[in-house]
Parts: C-alpha cells; sequence; structure tokens
C-alpha cells in the first residue's frame, strides 16, 4: 500500500486547455519530486521540492509549473502541452534528510495530449 | 557517459532459471544503490537496497562492486510473477538526496 497517491489517474486534454496533476503523501516526507516516463524511455527528473521550496528544475518547459504549498502536497500545473508531452507523470517523496532513502512512488497520471 | 546505465534486455528466461543482470554507475563517490521493481503501467518500488557487503532476500541477490562501479541482481529459480522492469538506482553522495535512476532492464519469465 502506497502512502502517496496521485489525481486524476488518467487525463485526456486539448493543447489548448489548462489542467493540474495533484500529489498528496501521507508519510510525514520533506522532499517531493515529479517525473515523466513516455514509453520505452527512462524516468526523467522534472522537479524536486525540499521543505516546499525547489532545489532542481532539470530544463523542464515553462509549459510545466509546479506549485508546493506544504511538504505534503505538489501539483504539477500544466498548459499548452503538445502531443509529445503524452506521458505517464509519477510523484515521488522521500524524508529528504540525508542519502540513501527509499524513494515512494504514486501510481501516477496517464496523461494524453491530443 | 551515462550515469547510470543497464542494458535493457529484454531477458527472456524459463521459469526456475537464475538470471542476473548488472549495473554501472560513473561517479566513484557514490554511496547508495538500490534495485527497484516496476511493473507494466504501474509505480516503481523498491525491490531491495544493496549494501556493500552484499544482501539477500528469499530468492533474489544484490551485489556491489565499488572496484569496478556496478551492482548486480541476482534472480533465482525465476517464477512467471518476477516479468518485470527491474531499475538500477544510484545515489551520487555529497549529501544529495536526489537519486539517479537507470533506463532498466526488462525481464520476461515464461513457461
Amino acid at each position: 500500500e502506497t502512502g502517496v497517491t496521485q489525481t486524476p489517474r488518467h487525463l485526456v486534454m486539448g493543447m489548448t486547455n489548462k489542467k493540474s496533476l495533484k500529489c498528496e503523501q501521507h508519510l510525514g516526507h520533506n522532499a517531493m519530486y515529479w517525473y515523466k516516463q513516455s514509453a520505452k524511455k527512462p524516468l526523467e527528473l522534472m522537479f524536486v521540492y525540499s521543505l516546499e521550496e525547489r532545489v532542481e528544475n532539470n530544463s523542464v518547459p515553462s509549459r510545466f509549473s509546479p506549485e508546493c504549498p506544504n511538504s505534503s502536497h505538489l501539483f504539477l500545473h500544466l498548459h499548452t502541452l503538445q502531443p509529445e508531452d503524452s506521458a505517464l507523470y509519477l510523484c515521488a517523496s522521500s524524508r529528504g534528510d540525508g542519502e540513501g532513502e527509499t524513494q515512494y512512488f504514486g501510481p501516477g497520471t496517464r496523461l494524453l495530449v491530443l | 557517459r551515462k550515469e547510470v546505465e543497464q542494458d535493457p534486455g529484454p531477458f527472456n528466461v524459463p521459469e526456475g532459471a537464475t538470471v542476473a543482470f548488472n549495473c554501472t554507475y560513473s561517479n566513484s563517490a557514490s554511496q547508495s544503490f538500490f534495485w527497484y521493481r516496476q511493473d507494466c503501467r504501474k509505480e516503481p518500488k523498491l525491490l531491495m537496497s544493496v549494501y556493500s557487503s552484499g544482501n539477500e532476500d528469499g530468492r533474489f541477490t544484490a551485489q556491489l562492486n565499488r572496484a569496478s562501479q556496478y551492482i548486480s541482481l541476482l534472480i533465482r529459480d525465476s517464477k512467471l510473477s518476477d516479468s518485470a522492469t527491474y531499475l538500477c538506482v544510484v545515489n551520487m553522495g555529497g549529501g544529495s538526496y536526489i537519486p539517479t535512476f537507470g533506463r532498466g532492464t526488462s525481464l520476461i519469465v515464461h513457461p
């Protein structure tokens, strides 16, 4: 049973739409992550937040906008996406206080951009 | 050179076989190592951590070779349910808790 939930689980949107992905962790962790996983490609780290502050942004296009209002919630706001943005978007959390940490993943949001 | 490299496979083995995967990492200062498992259309989940002395969990054995900078995962007596993608994960150390994932190795166990 995962302590990380994501909504929605599936999302279909047009290129002109605006939508948001939500992630919530119930593990008391301080770090939260957004990953993108495209078909037959490795996990791509998008954003990392530690104690609600962004600590890493891996050159992600500005059409993806993260928000971390508190240590338990993480959002990914989407606008004017492209078809190549269709992928599985995974949220994860970890303690964020040292090395050797396990990452706990949510079930992901499967996004299709038409 | 990629930071964490894995053979994507697929490794296609019969039930009962023993199969091993390797994963190489480029940063000699790396501190922590893990194997995650990802089932088709599911999220990755921790399979096991990899300790310097090696560790075993049932049919699964993980080992670390710091000199050659690789970790390995050995699966004995493969089951159909072992079919999945196995992700190598390395923490580069230096106080960073942000891990680096390999692209994964696909395992297919057939009857």
